[in-house]
């Protein structure tokens, strides 16, 4: 079956203008998560939503990251008013299971804010 | 505060021989750990686990140990080979849904 995906893959955007990454998990998982890779580092927790809820919303950088989750499926995080920061792959990854289950990643979306 | 490091950046290994990545965690609490392979412009892709009940698990070519005491865990890969390049990322379960990473090993296999 097919795999986490993500789009889009390549995101540029000015500063100060709002973005919205999608990810679509495999089918079936009812457990989505959030990161993001800034340069040279590892994988930073953002969120993880259990259904539609997001029991864990502590790894979200500031107020203006926001994520949501509609029909236990599509999750969308949006990110206003971007800064350089910001700039990073933010991956997205499922599980079928909560813990210890295996996450899935998807391929990213590569953020860059000039 | 790194709670998982690898301290390695990189490795580089002949074809053959036997890769070791280290993996250092500093919370006690952590007690399911994984490890994922990262090939360049795709998501991470699960490898192997093992759960603080064990000291081994073993698939194939891959092998993880760990050391409880000494809050550190190893990936071992024998025979490397060239498809094996790629960046190696330890992770550890923090509480029930959050995976904290490492910063990532590079090994690269020479032929």
């Amino acid at each position: 079956g097919a795999g986490v995906s993500q789009s889009p893959s390549n995101k540029v955007t000015e500063k100060g203008k709002d973005v919205e990454l999608r990810c679509d998990p495999i089918s079936g998982h009812t457990a989505l998560y959030w990161y993001r890779q800034s340069l040279g580092q590892g994988l930073e927790f953002l969120i993880y939503f259990q259904g539609n809820s997001a029991p864990d919303k502590s790894g979200l950088p500031s107020d203006r990251f926001s994520a949501e989750r509609t029909g236990g499926s599509v999750s969308t995080l949006t990110i206003q008013r971007t800064q350089q920061e910001d700039s990073a792959v933010y991956l997205c990854a499922s599980s079928l299971e909560q813990f210890p289950d295996t996450q899935y990643f998807g391929p990213g979306t590569r953020l860059t804010v000039l | 505060d790194q709670q998982v490091k690898q301290n390695s950046p990189s490795l580089s290994v002949q074809e053959g021989r036997i890769s070791i990545l280290n993996c250092d965690y500093t919370n006690s609490m952590f007690d399911y750990f994984l490890w994922y392979k990262k090939y360049p412009a795709e998501g991470p892709t699960f490898l192997i686990s093992i759960s603080s009940i064990k000291d081994k698990n073993e698939d194939g070519r891959f092998t993880v140990f760990l050391n409880k005491s000494a809050k550190h865990l190893s990936l071992h890969i024998v025979p490397s080979q060239p498809g094996d390049s790629a960046v190696y990322f330890c992770a550890a379960y923090q509480g029930a849904q959050k995976l904290v990473f490492g910063q990532g090993t590079r090994l690269t296999i020479n032929p």
